[in-house]
C-alpha cells in the first residue's frame, strides 16, 4: 500500500531550465510534507518541507507547492543546475506522535549541462 | 558537525546467518529511526526509538529486532537471513521536541548482501 507515490522514476532537464517533480499521497492524516535529496553512496538529506496549512514554501531555487484537495505536491527547481542531479524522495509525516516519515520511491533527476 | 554514523558500511552474509547493524545518532538527538531500502524501492520504515523506548513499529519482520542503548546508539539485529533481506539499511536521528515533523538526519547507510 503505497501512501506516497512518485510516478515518474526519472526526469531529464537542461541546465538553467525548470525541474518539476511531482508527488501524490493517499493518507489524509499526513499534515507535513518533505522533499529529501539523495546522492549515490550517501543517505537522504532534507531539502525543503511544507506544512498542510500552507500551499507554498520557497527556499532559494527550491519551491514546494501543496494542493491538499488533490493530495498532490510538487517540487520546482529554478534554475536547475548540474549539481542538482540526484534522486529526490517525496515524504510525508504526521506532526503528532513520534513523526515517522513515509517515503515515496524517488525520482532520479538528471540536469544536463 | 557530527552526523549519524552507521557501521558497518558493507556486510556480506550467507542465508540463515545473523547480522547486526549499528547506528550512532547525532549527539543530543533523542529519536532513532531505521529504514530498509530494497533495490529500486522506496525506503521502508522498520522501527523507531524515543529516549531508548520503542516508539513506533513498521514493516519489520519478526526475525529482526532492535534496541536503543543508554548512550543512545541503536542496533538492528537480523537473524535467519534471507536473500530478500539484501538491502540498504538507513538509520536516521532527530531531536523530537525542537524540530518540524519529519526532518530526519540520515546516516550513509549499511549495505547488506545475503548470498
Amino acid at each position: 500500500d503505497q501512501q506516497v507515490k512518485q510516478n515518474s522514476p526519472s526526469l531529464s532537464v537542461q541546465e538553467g531550465r525548470i525541474s518539476i517533480l511531482n508527488c501524490d499521497y493517499t493518507n489524509s492524516m499526513f499534515d507535513y510534507f518533505l522533499w529529501y535529496k539523495k546522492y549515490p553512496a550517501e543517505g537522504p538529506t532534507f531539502l525543503i518541507s511544507i506544512s498542510s496549512i500552507k500551499d507554498k514554501n520557497e527556499d532559494g531555487r527550491f519551491t514546494v507547492f501543496l494542493n491538499k484537495s488533490a493530495k498532490h505536491l510538487s517540487l520546482h527547481i529554478v534554475p536547475s543546475q548540474p549539481g542538482d542531479s540526484a534522486v529526490y524522495f517525496c515524504a510525508a509525516s504526521e506532526s503528532g506522535g513520534y513523526q515517522k516519515v513515509t517515503f515515496g520511491i524517488g525520482t532520479k533527476l538528471q540536469v544536463i549541462p | 558537525a557530527a552526523g549519524v554514523i552507521q557501521s558497518p558500511r558493507h556486510l556480506i552474509k550467507e542465508k540463515r546467518e545473523t547480522a547486526t547493524l549499528k547506528c550512532y545518532p547525532i549527539p543530543r538527538h533523542d529519536t532513532v529511526y531505521w529504514y530498509q531500502q530494497g533495490p529500486g524501492q522506496d525506503p521502508q520504515f522498520l522501527i523507531s526509538f524515543y529516549e531508548k523506548m520503542q516508539s513506533d513499529k513498521g514493516s519489520i519482520p519478526d526475525r529482526f529486532s532492535a534496541q536503543q542503548f543508554s548512550d543512545y546508539h541503536s542496533e538492528l539485529n537480523m537473524s535467519s537471513l534471507e536473500l530478500g533481506d539484501s538491502a540498504l539499511y538507513f538509520c536516521a536521528s532527530s531531536r523530537l521536541r525542537d524540530r518540524e515533523a519529519g526532518e530526519l538526519f540520515f546516516g550513509e547507510g549499511s549495505r547488506l548482501t545475503v548470498l
